[in-house]
C-alpha cells in the first residue's frame, strides 16, 4: 500500500539559508500535518491543512510557512535557518471522516543546519 | 489541557522477557483517542494501535497487547516474549475528536532488547 512520501530524506543547510520540505500524502487523504522532532524529543505539532486550507497551527516559528496544493501535497518552507532548526521533520496524513482518523507518518526529513 | 506522560525513559530487557510500557494521559474531553507508535532506529513512526475512549476492551495482536483503563487514565502496552527487533522508541499519543489536527505525544520510552 502507498505510504506518505517525504523528500528529501536528508538535507544539510547552513545558517540563514532556506529549505523546502515536501510531503506527498497517502492517496485520498485530505489532511496533512507537520511535526518537528528535536534530538531525543517527542514530535511537536507545527501546522496542518485540510482541503488546502490551514486547519490548525502549533508551535511553528514565523520563519516557517507551509501550504497544501491542489494535488494535496504539502510543502514546508523554512527561511533564515538557525542551528536549533536541526531536527527530524515528519509529515503525516489522514482522511477526515475516515473510520479511524489515524495519522500515518512519512519516514521524515532529517534537516541539519551547520 | 491534554497531556501524555511516559514515565519510563528507557527500559532494557533480555530477549524473551515480557515488558510493559506505561502511558498515563490527562484530558478534560469525554471522547478522545489514544495511540501507540513505534520509532525504530531508522527513524520512521510506525502506527501500532488506536483506541477510542468508549472502548475499554483490551486488545491483543500477536505478541503485543494493550490495557486501557479509564479509571486510572492509563493505556499501557505489553510486549510478550520480546525480541531484538522490538528495540525502538515507543510513543503514546492522545488526540481529541473535535480537533483531529494534532497529536499530543508523550516523551517516549526507549526499549532495548538484548540478545
Amino acid at each position: 500500500a502507498a505510504g506518505v512520501i517525504q523528500s528529501p530524506r536528508h538535507l544539510i543547510k547552513e545558517k540563514r539559508e532556506t529549505a523546502t520540505l515536501k510531503c506527498y500524502p497517502i492517496p485520498r487523504h485530505d489532511t496533512v500535518y507537520w511535526y518537528q522532532q528535536g534530538p531525543g524529543q517527542d514530535p511537536q505539532f507545527l501546522i496542518s491543512f485540510y482541503e488546502k486550507m490551514q486547519s490548525d497551527k502549533g508551535s511553528i516559528p514565523d520563519r516557517f510557512s507551509a501550504q497544501q496544493f491542489s494535488d494535496y501535497h504539502s510543502e514546508l518552507n523554512m527561511s533564515s535557518l538557525e542551528l536549533g532548526d536541526s531536527a527530524l521533520y515528519f509529515c503525516a496524513s489522514s482522511r477526515r471522516g475516515g473510520s479511524k482518523n489515524i495519522q500515518y507518518f512519512g519516514a521524515g526529513t532529517r534537516l541539519s543546519v551547520l | 489541557a491534554q497531556k501524555v506522560t511516559q514515565a519510563q525513559t528507557e527500559i532494557s530487557v533480555v530477549e524473551k522477557e515480557d515488558v510493559t510500557l506505561d502511558c498515563v494521559y490527562e484530558t478534560r474531553d469525554t471522547t478522545y483517542y489514544l495511540f501507540w507508535y513505534k520509532q525504530p532506529p531508522s527513524g520512521e513512526l510506525v502506527f501500532l494501535i488506536r483506541r477510542n475512549s468508549f472502548d475499554e476492551q483490551n486488545e491483543i495482536s500477536g505478541r503485543y497487547s494493550w490495557n486501557f483503563q479509564k479509571s486510572t487514565s492509563s493505556f499501557n502496552f505489553t510486549i510478550t516474549a520480546s525480541q531484538v527487533v522490538d528495540s525502538a522508541v515507543y510513543f503514546c499519543a492522545l488526540s481529541a475528536p473535535y480537533n483531529f489536527n494534532k497529536f499530543y505525544f508523550g516523551s517516549g520510552t526507549k526499549l532495548n532488547v538484548k540478545p
